[in-house]
C-alpha cells in the first residue's frame, strides 16, 4: 500500500495518560499535515511540516500537544495528560507541493475515558 | 480563505446525476474552488478543483458560475459508493510556501439511494 499510513487506527486511553500516534506519509512527499476531526464536523488543521521543519501550528495545538518529523519522513503526534475533549479522529495527510491535493490517511480514532 | 455555504444533506437515486451546490459569494479573484469527499471512517479524498472554467476529470465535473460566486459539483452517474460527506473549499494557492491549511466546513452529506 503506497498511501498515507497511520498507526494505531484506534486508541482508548484513560484521562491523564499520554498517547502517541504515528504517520507514515507517501514516499517522497515533503509536506505532512495533521488534522483533528470531531463528530459531525469537518477536519480542523493542527500543524504542518515541510521536510523536518514544523512551519505552522494552529492555536488548537495546545501545550499538551507536540508533533515531530525528525528525519523528514514519518511523523509523530503526542498528546500529554489527555482530556476527554481530546477524543477525536486524528488525520494525517501528505503532499508533494501544496496542501490542495494532499492525500489523507484513514486516521487514528482516540477515545479518552 | 473565503467562506462557503453548502446544504447539510442531499439524497440522490443511484444511477442519476448528483448535483452538489456550493455558495462562495465572497470569493476573491485569486481563490480556487476545491472539492473533497469523506467516506465514512476514511480520510478526505481530493476530487477536483477549478478557478474560472468548468473542469472535468474521471471522478466528477465542476461547474463554476461566471461571477464565481457559486459552483456545482456533478457526479454524473452516482453509485452507492458515492455516499459520503462532500466538502467545498475556497482557497488561495501559493506555489511554494504559505497558506498550507485546508479549512473544511461541515459539508453536504450525500446519500445515494438504491
Amino acid at each position: 500500500d503506497t498511501g498515507v499510513s497511520q498507526d494505531p487506527r484506534h486508541k482508548i486511553t484513560k484521562r491523564g495518560q499520554n498517547v502517541t500516534f504515528r504517520c507514515d506519509p507517501i514516499s517522497e512527499h515533503n509536506r505532512l499535515y495533521w488534522y483533528r476531526q470531531t463528530l459531525g464536523q469537518g477536519p480542523e488543521f493542527l500543524t504542518y511540516f515541510q521536510n523536518e521543519a514544523q512551519l505552522e501550528k494552529s492555536r488548537l495545538l495546545s501545550d499538551r500537544f507536540s508533533a515531530e518529523r525528525p528525519k523528514g519522513s514519518f511523523s509523530t503526534l503526542e498528546i500529554q495528560r489527555t482530556e476527554q475533549g481530546d477524543s477525536a479522529m486524528y488525520l494525517c495527510a501528505s503532499s508533494l507541493g501544496t496542501a490542495s491535493e494532499a492525500f489523507f490517511g484513514q486516521g487514528t480514532r482516540l477515545t479518552v475515558v | 480563505d473565503a467562506k462557503t455555504t453548502q446544504p447539510p444533506s442531499m439524497d440522490c437515486a443511484e444511477g442519476r446525476a448528483a448535483n452538489l451546490p456550493c455558495n462562495h459569494s465572497t470569493i476573491s479573484g485569486n481563490e480556487y474552488v476545491y472539492w473533497y469527499r469523506q467516506i465514512h471512517s476514511q480520510g478526505p479524498q481530493y476530487i477536483i478543483h477549478g478557478l474560472k472554467n468548468n473542469e472535468t476529470n474521471e471522478m466528477a465535473s465542476l461547474i463554476i458560475t461566471e461571477d464565481r460566486k457559486s459552483s456545482t459539483l456533478i457526479l454524473p452517474h452516482a453509485t452507492l459508493r458515492d455516499t459520503a460527506v462532500y466538502y467545498c473549499i475556497v482557497r488561495v494557492v501559493v506555489a511554494n510556501f504559505g497558506n498550507e491549511k485546508l479549512t473544511f466546513g461541515t459539508g453536504t452529506r450525500l446519500t445515494i439511494i438504491p
